[in-house]
């Protein structure tokens, strides 16, 4: 069972480029989410789904975007790389009413933007 | 100001002694709250979870006391162990869930 598997596990950007993060689960889970992890500041939600078609905002979404077209794809895409999107970022996914239920993350895309 | 505040952000206790980690939180509603453990170039894992119609949760060397009244929870880590040095992340929905800025707990022998 491979749980939460997100890919590229590194990437270097310049600034101004596009990228997307892939996330894949494989628990026929409902809720997926994307955050950011930067020193200090623990775990930002930046988009999250509760079910394949519906996406929503989160506390920082600006300069992604996101889309949910299968319950186990959730990809998130960077439109213009910029500095402060240097980042560690984490997939999670959990069941129905999931913010009150455990989350499996992935191990993270550690992405550095010059 | 902060939705779920994390205290303290870095613990140092020797092999055998306990870690205390304190969270407080500022929705009267949150019913739920866990705590992950993130270990080096991974991911956070939940390790234990509180739900607001229990006190006090135990599971081996952790666990987790909750006070409603008072609106903080803590994580308590008996008999220390190396393999216990991680970042140590509590969490609250406040809507979405809300996350603290985590402590890193380093056990020396």
């Amino acid at each position: 069972n491979a749980g939460v598997t997100q890919t590229p596990k590194f990437q270097v950007l310049k600034t101004g480029q596009s990228m997307t993060l892939q996330c894949a689960q494989d628990m026929n889970h409902e809720y997926m989410s994307w955050y950011r992890q930067d020193p200090g500041m623990g775990l930002r939600l930046i988009h999250y789904s509760v079910g394949a078609g519906i996406t929503d905002q989160g506390e920082v979404p600006n300069g992604y975007n996101v889309s949910r077209s299968t319950t186990e794809d959730f990809p998130l895409r960077l439109l213009s790389a910029a500095p402060s999107q240097t980042s560690v970022y984490f997939c999670a996914s959990s069941e129905m009413d999931g913010w009150e239920q455990p989350q499996h993350f992935g191990d993270g895309t550690r992405l550095s933007i010059l | 100001g902060e939705n779920v505040e994390q205290h303290p952000s870095t613990l140092s206790v020797q092999e055998g002694d306990s870690a205390v980690i304190k969270c407080t939180y500022s929705d009267s509603a949150s019913n739920y709250f866990p705590w992950y453990k993130q270990e080096l170039g991974k991911g956070p894992q939940l390790i234990i979870d509180i739900r607001s119609n229990v006190g006090e949760k135990k599971d081996q060397r952790i666990a987790v006391t909750l006070n409603k009244t008072a609106k903080h929870f803590s994580l308590h880590i008996t008999e220390t162990q190396p393999e216990d040095s991680a970042v140590y992340f509590c969490a609250a929905p406040r809507g979405k869930l809300q996350f603290g800025a985590g402590t890193q707990v380093v056990v020396t022998p």
